[in-house]
């Protein structure tokens, strides 16, 4: 089982709707998490943080379930704008761990 | 600007042939990293520095060498290439949070 997972997609989705996507991490000692999106094998950028209490980032929700050990990620209002590759990570003291990616379509 | 640089962007290369790839950030951050991006297996951490002169292996570091003589720069060093080798290379500087700032990306092939 790898360390983190996530769907890969594709998720293809009409502009305007709301989607969620969910990280798996199997380590509890597991520090930290992020997302991260990425564009046609450009490099990495960082969304967001993702704290215990949850945050939120104008249409972006991040949430952090330590008991269950997922993260998820929820867009509302999706964007044409919105479509790329959604990295989850993970932060063991320096160790980066990355899911795979989930990709991300939006439609007209 | 605040910025992570790479250099070369792309090389080809061949088998066995030594090679560096540069990494360099302005941001004065403490921690660095090197991962290499293949299709299905996402992004997989090579070696990771938390100060000058302190590495440590990631997930996949076999084949690699890095350095950290000075803050700012990491390089990444390929003694004896080989195609299993051949990939898409990013460096990344990090906060002492751990959010992460990632360069251009070097595209390595080696034939």
């Amino acid at each position: 089982r790898k360390e983190v997972e996530q769907d890969p997609g594709p998720f293809n989705v009409p502009e305007g709707a709301t989607v969620a996507f969910n990280c798996t991490y199997s380590n509890s000692a597991s520090q930290s998490f992020f997302w991260y999106r990425q564009d046609c094998r450009k490099e990495p950028k960082l969304l967001m943080s993702v704290y215990s209490s949850g945050n939120e980032d104008g249409r972006f929700t991040a949430q952090l379930n330590r008991a269950s050990q997922y993260i998820s990620l929820l867009i509302r209002d999706s964007k044409l704008s919105d479509s790329a590759t959604y990295l989850c990570t993970n932060n063991q003291g320096g160790k980066l761990i990355f899911g795979q990616g989930t990709e991300l379509s939006v439609k007209p | 600007e605040a910025q992570v640089t790479q250099n070369p962007r792309y090389l080809i290369t061949v088998t066995g042939k030594k090679l560096t790839v540069t990494c360099s950030q302005n941001m004065n951050h403490e921690y660095m990293s090197w991962y290499r991006q293949d299709p299905g297996l996402g992004l997989r951490q090579i070696y990771y520095s938390m100060n000058v002169e302190v590495t440590d292996k990631g997930d996949v570091p076999e084949g690699y060498k890095v350095s950290r003589k000075e803050k700012r720069n990491f390089p990444l060093i390929l003694e004896s290439p080989s195609p299993n080798q051949t990939s898409l290379y990013f460096c990344a500087s990090f906060t002492s949070s751990y959010e992460q700032y990632f360069g251009p990306g070097t595209r390595l092939t080696v034939t």
